[in-house]
């Protein structure tokens, strides 16, 4: 079965700071990985996605996330946090670029002080 | 392309009501899915469409709980009998098989 975990529940960040999310996966074939955004009440957006190839991949508002397939890790990165980027983030692993079902993580809520 | 667009926003109901929401995927999309949110957890899966046949259903979707998707559009989440461990945000989505899988804003259901 597929699982993804995400360890921190909330971070804490100074704006202007680098922000790192961590997420590890199980899934029994190659995965697709996912990042995705979501602010108070509001749906899902897509932050980055990785199907295959380069195993650094470059998303939307700055970020980027790096796949490691020995440590079953999906991290997402931004070098400097904008007060803006405060939400709650979440990691999926998934069976197909166009979506089978999505298993999400349990998310990371970032808080950001000014 | 106006995106994945859900109905209502919101919606609050006593226990025992039967509730339906509407979901309406992006137009080219042939995929469409279904999951739930409870407060401080990730979406959990609960349907999906290929156009208009149900080809998944989670095992969290209950014999109260039945979806539909009658010409291969637009697709409606029925909740019968609603008890207050429904209340949750209910998310669509929709994907082609080229990908581009969209998260529509969701359906908050408070159950009183």
């Amino acid at each position: 079965a597929q699982s993804v975990t995400q360890p921190d529940i909330h971070i804490t960040v100074s704006e202007g700071a680098s922000l790192e999310l961590r997420c590890n996966y199980s899934y029994g074939a190659t995965p697709y990985l996912f990042w995705y955004v979501q602010s108070p009440g509001q749906g899902l957006q897509l932050l980055l996605k990785y199907f295959s190839g380069d195993t650094l991949v470059q998303g939307i508002k700055g970020f980027e996330a790096e796949f490691k397939r020995s440590q079953s890790s999906f991290n997402l990165r931004k070098p400097s946090v904008h007060w803006s980027d405060a939400a709650e983030y979440f990691c999926a692993v998934g069976g197909g670029a166009a979506g089978n079902k999505l298993t999400f993580g349990g998310g990371t809520r970032v808080l950001v002080k000014p | 392309d106006t995106g994945v667009s859900q109905d209502p926003r919101h919606k609050i109901t006593k226990r025992g009501q039967n509730v339906t929401f509407r979901c309406d995927p992006i137009s080219e999309h042939n995929r469409l899915y279904w999951y739930r949110q409870t407060l401080g957890q990730g979406p959990e899966f609960l349907t999906y469409f290929q156009n208009e046949a149900q080809l998944e259903k989670s095992r969290l979707l209950s014999d109260r709980f039945s979806a539909e998707r009658p010409k291969g559009s637009f697709s409606t989440l029925e909740i019968q009998r609603t008890e207050q461990g429904d209340s949750a945000m209910y998310l669509c989505a929709s994907s082609s098989l080229l990908g581009g899988y969209t998260f529509g804003s969701g359906t908050r259901l408070t159950v009183v």
